[in-house]
């Protein structure tokens, strides 16, 4: 199976701040690299799919890139709403494994 | 509106059995794959099970294969997950998810809002 990695694990930043978080697959897997936000006791939320494609509806202060093993996720100037667990997953393979989490707070 | 309403979940002993429930709705149910995923404070979200939305093809993660197994009653919008064996380190919250595609390999665009597993003595 491929297994997915996450830096860093957690993160404190402040409304306004950029925030960069990276996912590396153990193996290449083109550009099937999705991105969720996960709020407790809240449904996951897709935000990006493809490495790069933005769902509808979700603010362009996402963004995210990569291909082949190495991803990023970029968040230009947190919001408020923005505090939450941020996971990637690959889509790949079958089962599409998901990264272990960045969880970001509050600083 | 696409609504997916997980149900099943509980408390139950080591050994013990559960079989979850997916009702879906607002879509053509038969045209997409399903999915499970789980959350654990320990692990965070963790893929489970996928079905092909003609079932022809399903897959379980290495965690639950030969004691966990995927269906769908595409004739009543449905999806399940037979979940037999179970240990503590399955308890979590279990959430369906809806594929874009056929077939599984695709990001997921709606989730039920879960449906609680807690595998205790």
């Amino acid at each position: 199976d491929i297994q997915m990695t996450q830096s860093p694990s957690s993160l404190s930043a402040s409304v306004g701040d950029r925030v960069t978080i990276s996912c590396r697959a153990s193996q290449r897997i083109s550009r099937y690299l999705n991105w969720y936000q996960y709020k407790a006791g809240k449904a996951p939320k897709v935000l990006i799919d493809s490495a790069s494609n933005l769902q509808s509806g979700v603010p362009s202060r996402f963004s995210g890139s990569g291909s082949g093993t190495d991803f990023t996720l970029t968040i230009t100037s947190l919001e408020p709403e923005d505090f939450a667990t941020y996971y990637c997953q690959q889509s790949f393979t079958t089962p599409g494994s998901f990264g272990p989490g960045t969880r970001v707070d509050v600083k | 509106e696409v609504q997916l309403m997980e149900s099943g979940g509980g408390l139950v002993q080591p050994g013990g059995s559960l079989r979850l429930s997916c009702a879906a709705s607002g879509f053509n149910f038969h045209a997409y794959a399903m999915h499970w995923v789980r959350h654990t404070p320990e692990k965070g979200l963790e893929y489970i099970s996928a079905i092909s939305n003609d079932a022809v093809y399903k897959s379980h993660a290495d965690s639950v294969k030969g004691r966990f197994t995927v269906s769908r009653d595409n004739s009543k919008n449905t999806l399940f997950l037979q979940m037999d064996s179970l240990r503590p380190e399955d308890t979590g919250m279990y959430y369906c998810a809806k594929g874009v595609a056929p077939g599984p390999r695709t990001h997921f665009d709606y989730w039920g809002q879960g449906t609680l597993v807690s595998v205790s003595s």
